[in-house]
């Protein structure tokens, strides 16, 4: 079966970091993305990551141990407009395939 | 340079009507995907397609569901028959390639089943 959990809600202060973690157990592994997604709107990407270690886009970073079945992304300088839900996603099988997501980590940014 | 367009925004339909929901994908995408996110729940995937095939369907439920993605036009995603747990937001993915790193998202269809 396939399974990712993440935390369900945290809550930050402007100006701060956070680190969204995400543990997935699924039946194959062929990389794993972060999304953003503001309430009503679509999923936007952030970042994936198919190999160990650390992506860093500008502000955004995402991390990866696959031996662990583990992730995080890493929001540094919060800005108020990032309250928002991120969501991990495993693609478990190689090519095409749908992605399998947690249920989205609620990031709520405090003045 | 177009993303990924969906329609309608939203629909409302009554019970045992047909719901059509439609995803046209980002110009040089030939792959598509549609999940479903409920209230308070998870994306969930429902089905993959390439032009004119469906690849895998494996999210799908077995009954009054179905899509297609025609050589020509869009993808569509038809449920009949619609009953009240169907409401949800339906979201349209497109990729270039079938490995490809980065599926983007159409801004989805909320279904209303009433």
């Amino acid at each position: 079966g396939q399974n990712i959990d993440q935390p369900t809600e945290m809550t930050a202060t402007e100006g701060a970091i956070v680190q969204i973690n995400c543990t997935y157990q699924t039946s194959g592994f062929n990389g794993l993305f972060w999304y953003q997604q503001h309430a009503g709107e679509a999923p936007t990407f952030l970042s994936y990551n198919v190999l160990d270690g650390l992506e860093e886009k500008g502000r955004f970073s995402s991390f990866l141990s696959r031996s662990k079945g583990y992730s995080y992304l890493l929001l540094k300088e919060l800005q108020m407009k990032d309250s928002a839900s991120y969501l991990c996603a495993v693609r478990p099988r190689g090519g095409a395939d749908g992605l399998t997501f947690g249920k989205g980590t609620h990031l709520i940014i405090q003045p | 340079n177009a993303g990924v367009m969906q329609n309608p925004r939203h629909l409302v339909r009554r019970r045992g009507q047909e719901a059509r929901l439609r995803c046209s994908p980002m110009k040089g995408h030939s792959h598509v995907y549609w999940y479903r996110q409920l209230p308070e729940e998870g994306l969930k995937f429902m089905v993959y397609l390439q032009k004119e095939n469906i690849i895998d369907e494996s999210g799908m439920p077995k009954e009054r569901f179905s899509a297609e993605f025609p050589k020509e036009g869009p993808s569509i995603l038809r449920i009949q028959q619609v009953v009240r747990g169907d409401s949800a937001a339906y979201f349209c993915a497109s990729s270039r390639t079938p490995g490809a790193n980065e599926q983007f998202f159409g801004p989805g269809t909320r279904l209303t089943v009433l």
